[in-house]
């Protein structure tokens, strides 16, 4: 199956500053999305981006399919940003996850 | 916006019983799927189910697990002997393009 890789595994921000989260995936894909895990548990969609580029308030992301990467990016973020960050992609067979890149904002 | 519904949201139960997470998918997907995430790690593939047969199975999903769609709208995920090591957040999604999941059950294995 495929296998989806992310970095930085964890990334500290004070409240206000920019990230970029990064997802490299090993094949082409006609999936892909962003998850944020709050910390209840609960994984929330933020993005389905299998190309190109979308954009949700203070989030975006970009997806260059033809170079298997995609970018999550973070402006101004704020405390209630916190928690795990997953990228995910399929190709032809079922979703794989990757391993998250935790991120933290300090007040 | 539609929502994939997951019961119970916690459940404790003893080694060696039995339990069975029950998901209600999207009304018009037609894919749907079990993944698990152990606590701190990531979120691993069990199972994905269409036609009212498993379409792909990962090497965690042994012969203690099983699915079932019982009815038009339930979707099921039974593990027959729990061990302590299944312990873990079960998550359901259901699909059309992209996944939709529900909220999980924490199972806790004692």
């Amino acid at each position: 199956g495929i296998q989806v890789e992310q970095s930085p595994p964890d990334l500290i921000l004070q409240e206000g500053a920019n990230s970029t989260l990064r997802c490299n995936f090993s094949d082409s894909v006609n999936n892909l999305q962003w998850f944020h895990q709050n910390p209840w548990g609960q994984l929330i969609n933020l993005f389905y981006i299998p190309s190109g580029t979308k954009q949700n308030g203070r989030l975006s992301a970009t997806t260059v399919a033809t170079e298997r990467y995609s970018l999550l990016y973070i402006s101004s973020s704020q405390t209630t940003d916190s928690g795990v960050y997953f990228c995910a992609a399929n190709n032809n067979n079922d979703m794989r996850f990757g391993a998250g890149t935790r991120l933290t904002v300090k007040p | 916006e539609p929502e994939v519904t997951q019961t119970p949201s916690h459940q404790v139960t003893q080694m060696g019983q039995e339990v069975i997470l029950r998901c209600v998918p999207i009304s018009n997907h037609l894919y749907f799927y079990w993944y698990r995430q152990i606590l701190g790690q990531k979120v691993e593939f069990l199972v994905s189910f269409y036609n009212n047969e498993i379409s792909e199975k990962s090497e965690i999903f042994d012969d203690q697990f099983s699915v079932e769609r019982p009815d038009g709208s339930n979707f099921t995920l039974k593990i027959r002997s729990t061990k302590l090591e299944d312990s873990a957040m079960y998550f359901c999604a259901s699909s059309v393009r992209g996944y939709t999941f529900g909220s999980g059950t924490r199972l806790t294995v004692v």
